[in-house]
């Protein structure tokens, strides 16, 4: 079956643009999240849906992050006015959640440069 | 915050070698998942493993969760097994979130 997909895989950003990152899981799971890697480290969680309510988004690194799940399926990762510290892959994950099964699984990620 | 450790940070096999991985947290957890990120970046889930042990062909997983540790086993080693593990917990808190190792970088030589 199709596993969680993210798109673009590739974007490259001058400081100071906006862009939108996508996430699309693995149908019929209910949680999903958001994490950030840096270079050489393990990745890090920004936020947390279940559904379309965002119950988590302490890791968000400032309010130029912004989440949405609006149907509960498809999600948007946005970030405003981008630093060179954004630069990162930004890693979406998705679990079923229920019934036992809670593992995460991951997307290929989408790497962010910002020059 | 809990912390994970992962250890060895870097290792260096010939192919066909066995390995441990190890992975040491500070607090108890809810659940504890082992994933390979390949050369490309993807996480690949290898273990769901909470507690208990569980083996998937060349790669066994042990997880002693009174004694906040888990192990991954690999055998007879492969150049694809190259990359790095990752353990990642769900603190005993339920947030929900991965807190994720420091990660093994394993290098296995043809």
């Amino acid at each position: 079956g199709a596993g969680v997909s993210q798109s673009p895989r590739y974007k490259v950003a001058k400081r100071g643009q906006d862009v939108a990152l996508r996430c699309d899981p693995i149908s019929g799971h209910v949680s999903l999240f958001w994490y950030q890697q840096a270079l050489g480290q393990g990745p890090e969680f920004l936020t947390y849906f279940q559904n379309e309510a965002q119950l988590d988004k302490s890791g968000l690194p400032s309010d130029r992050f912004f989440a949405e799940r609006p149907e509960g399926s498809v999600s948007t990762l946005k970030i405003q006015r981008t630093q060179q510290e954004d630069s990162a892959v930004y890693l979406c994950a998705s679990s079923l959640a229920q019934r036992g099964r809670y593992e995460q699984y991951f997307g290929p990620g989408t790497r962010l440069t910002v020059t | 915050g809990i912390q994970v450790e992962q250890s060895p940070p870097d290792l260096i096999l010939q192919e066909g070698a066995n390995s441990t991985l190890r992975c040491n947290f500070s607090d108890s957890v809810n659940n504890l998942q082992w994933f390979h990120q390949n050369p490309w970046g993807q996480l690949i889930n290898l273990f769901y493993i909470p507690s208990g042990t569980k083996q998937n062909g060349r790669l066994s997983a042990t997880t002693v969760a009174t004694e906040r540790y888990s192990l991954l086993y690999i055998s007879s080693s492969q150049t694809t097994d190259s990359g790095v593990y990752f353990c990642a917990v769900e603190p005993d808190s339920g947030t929900y979130k991965y807190i994720f190792g420091t990660g093994t970088r394993l290098k296995v030589l043809a």
